[in-house]
């Protein structure tokens, strides 16, 4: 059971390129999120989704998109790459939106922005 | 502002002895707790959680006792096993929805 699976592990960027983070889980869990971590400093919500098709703002979402057309697959992508957006990103799902449904994270792609 | 604070960033146990770690919180909206414990290289996993309708929850060797009138939480781990040595996160949410409010975190190391 592979759990949430994010790729690339790691990734450089030069400032202004776009990328996409992928994340895919195979626990038919209906609630995915992305988190960005920056050093010393706990997970920040960037954004969420509670189905396929429909996704929200979390509490850090500028200069991000995302998109859920499958129950599985919820990328985040990065159109003009900014240094501030160095961090290691963490996507995450869970069964359902209640807190004591825990949530399941992936390993995390860390990215640098030079 | 940070609402979920946890002031220590480390912390050094021996094995077999207590090992607490402490969050507070700002909000008192706040109505769910969770902690959440991370080795390097990997993502987060869930440890234990706590209503707030509830003062103190149990798993095995972890517990979780939450103070609302202090708002205050801890996690204690009783024998620490250096196998717990990692970064622990305290997490709260509103409501009991899912949007989480993560700490800075603190690291625990447990030597032998």
């Amino acid at each position: 059971n592979a759990g949430v699976t994010q790729t690339p592990k790691f990734r450089i960027l030069k400032i202004g390129q776009s990328m996409t983070l992928q994340c895919t889980q195979d626990m038919n869990h209906n609630y995915m999120y992305w988190y960005r971590q920056d050093p010393g400093m706990g997970l920040k919500l960037i954004y969420y989704s509670v189905g396929a098709g429909i996704t929200d703002k979390g509490e850090v979402p500028n200069g991000y998109n995302v998109s859920r057309s499958t129950t599985e697959d919820f990328p985040l992508r990065l159109e003009l790459a900014a240094p501030s957006q160095t961090s290691v990103y963490f996507c995450a799902s869970s069964i359902g939106g209640r807190s004591n449904q825990p949530q399941h994270f992936g390993d995390g792609t860390r990215l640098s922005i030079l | 502002d940070q609402q979920v604070k946890q002031n220590s960033p480390s912390l050094s146990v021996q094995e077999g002895r207590i090992s607490i770690l402490n969050c507070d919180y700002t909000n008192s909206m706040f109505d769910y707790f969770l902690w959440y414990k991370k080795y390097p290289a990997e993502g987060p996993t869930f440890l234990i959680s706590i209503s707030s309708i509830k003062d103190k929850n149990e798993d095995g060797r972890f517990t979780v006792f939450l103070n609302k009138s202090a708002k205050h939480l801890s996690l204690h781990i009783v024998p620490s096993q250096p196998g717990d040595s990692a970064v622990y996160f305290c997490a709260a949410s509103v409501a009991g929805f899912q949007k989480l409010v993560f700490g800075t975190g603190t690291r625990l190391l447990v030597s032998p």
